[in-house]
């Protein structure tokens, strides 16, 4: 099994710009679940999904921030237009089932200039 | 609300002997799963070992166990034998009613030679 695959690993990018973060689940995963880490906040939840329909938001933090499913192999974390303060490490986990043990994937480093 | 708290911020321990990782947490959920996850320097996301609210016996992986105290409101891991390998950061976890974890701040593990 591959694991959760992120993509890119890292990414640099100016201020103003739009970042684009993806994620592939681990096959037959039902949940995805986008996190972000940093040194001041630690492990914070983004937003997850369960079987493709967003099921709770609440930790995005503005409108800057959207995610999408289009479908059960396929995830992206959009930020538009990015800023210093969304520098950080950016993970996507899944899982299946009712123990919700979650994989994480490699992680992508964000940092914005 | 769920909140999980981990009071050391650094341990150390001696190689071939045991750690222990102290974390509480507190939840108005009847139902709800304590997880421990490890990240190396490298940065990835390990899951390590699981307990469930309901289980009554202590959830064991290999060198690792978790000594649940439901009373007491705490999931503490420990590690047997410890191996230079093992240094890293832990970090406990929780999840309920919902399915998105709530991390600890995380203990920093250094296994001297």
């Amino acid at each position: 099994d591959a694991g959760v695959i992120q993509s890119p690993r890292h990414e640099v990018t100016e201020m103003g710009q739009e970042v684009t973060l993806r994620c592939k689940p681990i096959s037959g995963h039902n949940s995805l679940f986008w996190y972000r880490q940093t040194m001041m906040r630690g492990l914070e939840l983004l937003i997850y999904f369960n079987n493709n329909v967003p099921i709770d938001d609440s930790g995005m933090p503005e409108d800057r921030f959207s995610a999408k499913m289009p479908n059960a192999s396929f995830s992206t974390l959009k930020i538009q237009p990015s800023e210093p303060r969304d520098s950080a490490v950016y993970f996507c986990a899944s899982s299946f089932g009712t123990i919700n043990e979650q994989f994480f994937g490699p992680g992508t480093r964000l940092t914005v200039l | 609300a769920q909140k999980i708290t981990q009071t050391q911020p650094g341990m150390f321990v001696q190689e071939k002997e045991a750690v222990t990782l102290d974390c509480t947490y507190d939840t108005s959920d009847q139902s709800y799963g304590l997880f421990w996850y490890k990240q190396p320097s490298s940065g990835e996301m390990i899951f390590l070992i699981y307990q469930g609210s309901y289980d009554e016996q202590n959830a064991t992986e290999g060198r690792y166990s978790l000594n649940f105290q439901k009373a007491r409101k705490s999931a503490n891991l420990v590690i047997s034998a410890s191996q230079l390998g093992d240094s890293a950061m832990y970090f406990c976890a929780m999840d309920g009613s919902a399915r998105q974890l709530t991390f600890g701040s995380g203990t920093q593990l250094t296994v001297l030679p």
